[in-house]
């Protein structure tokens, strides 16, 4: 019963390849997030989406593109792998509306580039 | 399962004044993080506190950790507007998961 499934768990992948990391929640929420974990373990926001539409997207490199097939799936599609790529890239998902916004991680994707 | 439990789990006060909150957790950590996140936003890492440090400050933040009590408080002095939000502390432990807790919801009145 994974709250947010993220696939795959590892990837390792070299320079120059185009890769796709899937992520799925069975919460019913209707916000969903990217986030890549750096070497000093902060999260930084890259995309939220909210019912299918982008309504976050940081400063990130065009090389990533998000697509959401549907609210309960957020995929994170990256072009033209660097070497800075390399690290943890996690998903979360929350339900809009009053009070604290509780985010639900996924267990994150260990991605190296080669 | 959250590990981090904040508390309270919301406040109001007024603009200028000071907000606390605090985070307990029940395991042994390397690290415990501070987050914001305002409404329909992300989270956004405010500072980090190494589980050998006591007290960190980042320009009206202020942390601290008391590792024998399991627990970090947050303080913001002279809070502005701009400050309402949810913050949430998170740590990593041993197996280096991150473990977000239900978040403070703060709101500064005019």
């Amino acid at each position: 019963d994974t709250a947010v499934s993220q696939t795959p768990k590892y990837l390792v992948t070299q320079m120059g390849n185009d890769k796709s990391i899937k992520c799925e929640q069975n919460l019913g929420h209707d916000t969903m997030y990217w986030y890549k974990q750096d070497s000093k373990k902060f999260l930084k926001i890259m995309f939220s989406y909210n019912n299918k539409e982008l309504i976050i997207n940081e400063t990130v490199p065009n090389r990533f593109s998000p697509k959401s097939p549907d609210k309960a799936h957020l995929n994170l599609h990256i072009n033209s792998l660097e070497l800075g790529d390399s690290a943890v890239y996690f998903c979360a998902s929350s339900q809009m509306g009053q009070g604290t916004i509780q985010q639900y991680f996924g267990p994150g994707t260990r991605l190296t580039v080669t | 399962s959250q590990q981090g439990e904040e508390d309270p789990q919301a406040l109001s006060i007024q603009e200028g004044e000071n907000a606390t909150m605090n985070c307990s957790y029940k395991t042994s950590i390397n690290n415990l993080q501070w987050y914001r996140q305002n409404s329909g936003r992300g989270l956004v890492h405010l500072i980090l506190i190494r589980s050998n440090e006591r007290e960190k400050h980042s320009g009206r933040l202020r942390v601290t950790l008391d590792t024998s009590k399991k627990s970090s408080s947050l303080l913001i002095t002279a809070s502005r507007a701009a400050d309402t939000a949810s913050y949430f502390c998170a740590t990593d432990g041993p197996d280096d998961k991150i473990i977000f807790g239900k978040g403070t919801r703060l709101h500064i009145l005019p």
